[in-house]
């Protein structure tokens, strides 16, 4: 299996913040990468896909970069919707999740 | 706009099988690549990947449960199924039904998942 390995675990920022996560993968994903946000007791929401298309709808302050085994997702100015849980996914091989990343209100 | 719902039982015995039906309106799953898909939650966790079939009948299951899971398509129901055996507390989780939109688009539309629980 492909392991995902997301950080920080928590992160605590305020509103305005440029934020940034990392997520890295055992191996190559060329550019296989999705991420996603999830808020409590809701399904996750897809942000974006290879790497950094963004899905459609969301905002353009959500931003996603890297290749082959490091990505980062970018919110360049956190805004109090974007609280939230954040995950990796890789589809190279078998989908695997990082672990995600809390965004906390600092 | 495609819509996903799980549908089963919230409670499972350890040893039995748990079985969860996904309804899916506003498309129909004989259409296109996409990649119906199972995913759960544990509890305070994070997301993991039970498995996917497409509408050709491939399929791909998660290497750590794939002997206990089966995961079928009714087309004239537009529905899918998971069938997960031999459970045990592990499996106590929020189960999502989703879609993968194609190869390498990310999973789009997420049902608003169920809560199954293993306990005696």
């Amino acid at each position: 299996d492909i392991q995902m390995t997301q950080s920080p675990s928590t992160l605590s920022a305020s509103v305005g913040d440029r934020v940034t996560i990392t997520c890295r993968a055992s191996q190559s994903i060329n550019r296989w990468l999705a991420w996603y946000q999830q808020k409590p007791g809701k399904a996750p929401k897809l942000l974006i896909y290879q790497v950094s298309t963004l899905q459609s709808g969301v905002p353009s302050r959500f931003s996603g970069s890297g290749s082959g085994t490091e990505f980062t997702l970018t919110i360049s100015s956190l805004q109090p919707d974007d609280f939230a849980t954040y995950y990796c996914q890789q589809y190279e091989g078998y989908w695997t999740f990082g672990q995600g990343t809390k965004v906390e209100i600092k | 706009q495609v819509q996903l719902q799980e549908s089963g039982p919230g409670l499972v015995k350890p040893s039995q099988t748990l079985s969860l039906t996904c309804t899916v309106s506003g498309g129909s799953i004989s259409s296109g690549d996409h990649y119906w898909s199972w995913i759960r939650q544990p509890p305070g966790k994070g997301l993991e990947s039970i498995g996917y079939m497409l509408y050709s009948g491939t399929s791909y299951y998660n290497p750590s449960l794939k002997s206990r899971i089966t995961i079928s398509m009714d087309m004239s129901k537009n529905q899918f199924s998971l069938n997960l055996g031999s459970v045990t507390a592990a499996d106590t989780a929020v189960y999502y039904c989703a879609r993968g939109r194609g190869y390498g688009y990310g999973i789009d539309y997420w049902g608003q998942g169920t809560v199954v629980t293993v306990s005696s």
